[in-house]
């Protein structure tokens, strides 16, 4: 079965620099979350979509932007990246009505140096 | 405060034990999921539970609602189920799933 897609898997930048992660739900599935975990830490929400509006907003930091398409595949967007935002950030993805049935993708571990 | 509380925090097993990881949580749910994720890699979900016990291969999974707690049980642990189990429950009254800060374990060959 098609799982969650999220691309790249590992990205390095530097500070300063931008990057843009993006994700790839479960088809016939319409909303996206978004997470970030440190080291060491917890998952963190940070952001969530449904039919392109998002619906829910976590922690996200205001030099994050997200957003979802038409096809339903979402990409988040890092400006001005700090060292501290090093993690590895995944998303997930479920239908409308079984929002607690998210499933994960791999994620996408960025290094900022 | 923690909404999720997971025990232990680091657990070593030989190859061949049974193994429990343990899970509380204080909040209304709609679902637990149990997680689990290799170091450095992303997370799979291993199990989605709303009520009873669930078992796929040699990972079972319980959950007693009235008690809100849920239990993960590995039979037959093997090196490769080395990882972090996670526990995490979507809330009931809020958008979003709360976290446990995951059981590390380790399985000795």
């Amino acid at each position: 079965a098609a799982g969650v897609i999220q691309s790249p898997r590992h990205l390095i930048k530097e500070k300063r620099e931008t990057a843009t992660l993006k994700c790839y739900p479960i088809p016939r599935h319409d909303t996206v979350y978004w997470y970030q975990q440190g080291p060491g830490q917890d998952p963190q929400f940070l952001i969530s979509f449904y039919e392109k509006m998002q619906s829910d907003k976590g922690s996200i930091p205001d030099r994050f932007s997200a957003q979802q398409f038409s096809d339903y595949h979402s990409e988040l967007n890092m400006s001005s990246l700090e060292l501290g935002d090093s993690a590895l950030y995944f998303c997930a993805s479920s239908s409308a009505g079984t929002y607690y049935e998210q499933y994960f993708g791999p994620g996408t571990r960025l290094t900022v140096t | 405060k923690n909404e999720v509380e997971q025990s232990p925090q680091n657990l070593t097993a030989q190859e061949g034990e049974f193994i429990t990881i343990n899970c509380s949580y204080s909040v209304g749910i709609s679902a637990l999921h149990w997680l689990q994720q290799h170091p450095g890699g992303g997370i799979v979900s291993l199990f989605m539970l709303s009520s009873g016990k669930k078992k796929h291969g040699r990972l079972i999974a319980t959950i007693n609602i009235q008690e809100k707690h849920s239990s993960l049980h590995i039979t037959a642990s093997h090196p490769r189920d080395s990882a972090v189990y996670i526990c995490a429950v979507f809330s009931n009254t809020g958008n979003q799933f709360y976290f446990g800060t995951g059981t590390s374990l380790t399985v000795i060959p």
